[in-house]
């Protein structure tokens, strides 16, 4: 079965420093897909990266550089610089066929405060 | 114009009422779905409609029923409403082809029993 591992529940920093949100995903599927989504404090889903399982590459956006490992099922997440505007929780996320169809299934997100 | 759209954002009723919440997307998608949010911000899928067939139907209640009258809408009805019902509930739509190809999500409805 799926599973999706955020294991820092909260995490505290200070404006400016960076700052490194774990995930790691159990599939037994071969062709699967990873995302990271942040939800502000409005409660809103916001998508910020998707990744296939045949893509390594290390991708950087601004200040958001995503670290995806096969080798440990790991797909990391770094915000450089850390904003306020950056505090939310920010779910990981694997999509593959899990019996009857292809679904999405998230982690149990972490908790990020920026503090100024 | 809003990809998915979800109505009500609000939603405050008393326990043992029925409820719907109502899901519409523009994108084309041949898949939607129900996840549910609970207190502690855990999301899981309830709902999976392929061209208005259920696909996945997780271990709900059977007091929630689904209803998808084609393919851009996907509806969720709820009976007897219960207080461990409150939650936030996101519609969400992607390509089932593509597989991973996206998941585009509505805004949420905010469900509270009292």
């Amino acid at each position: 079965a799926q599973k999706v591992t955020q294991a820092q529940t909260e995490i505290s920093v200070v404006e400016k420093e960076d700052v490194t949100l774990d995930c790691v995903y159990e599939t037994r599927d071969t062709t699967y897909y990873l995302f990271w989504y942040k939800q502000p404090p409005s409660g809103e889903l916001v998508f910020l990266i998707r990744r296939n399982s045949f893509d390594e590459q290390n991708e950087i956006s601004g200040r958001y550089s995503w670290n995806f490992q096969k080798s440990t099922s790991s797909f990391n997440f770094t915000i450089t610089a850390s904003q306020v505007v950056d505090s939310a929780v920010y779910f990981c996320a694997l999509s593959d066929r899990s019996g009857s169809a292809r679904q999405l299934t998230f982690g149990s997100g972490t908790q990020l405060t920026v503090l100024p | 114009d809003t990809a998915v759209s979800q109505t009500p954002k609000y939603l405050v009723t008393q326990m043992g009422n029925d409820k719907s919440i109502k899901c519409e997307q523009n994108l084309g998608h041949d898949t939607m779905y129900w996840y549910k949010q609970d207190s502690k911000k855990f999301l899981k899928i309830m709902f999976s409609y392929n061209n208005k067939e259920l696909i996945i139907n997780e271990t709900v209640p059977n007091r929630f029923s689904p209803k998808s009258p084609d393919k851009a809408h996907l509806n969720l009805h709820i009976n007897s409403l219960e207080l461990g019902d409150s939650a936030v509930y996101f519609c969400a739509s992607s390509q089932h082809k593509q597989g991973g190809g996206g998941y585009t999500f509505g805004s949420g409805t905010r469900l509270t029993v009292v």
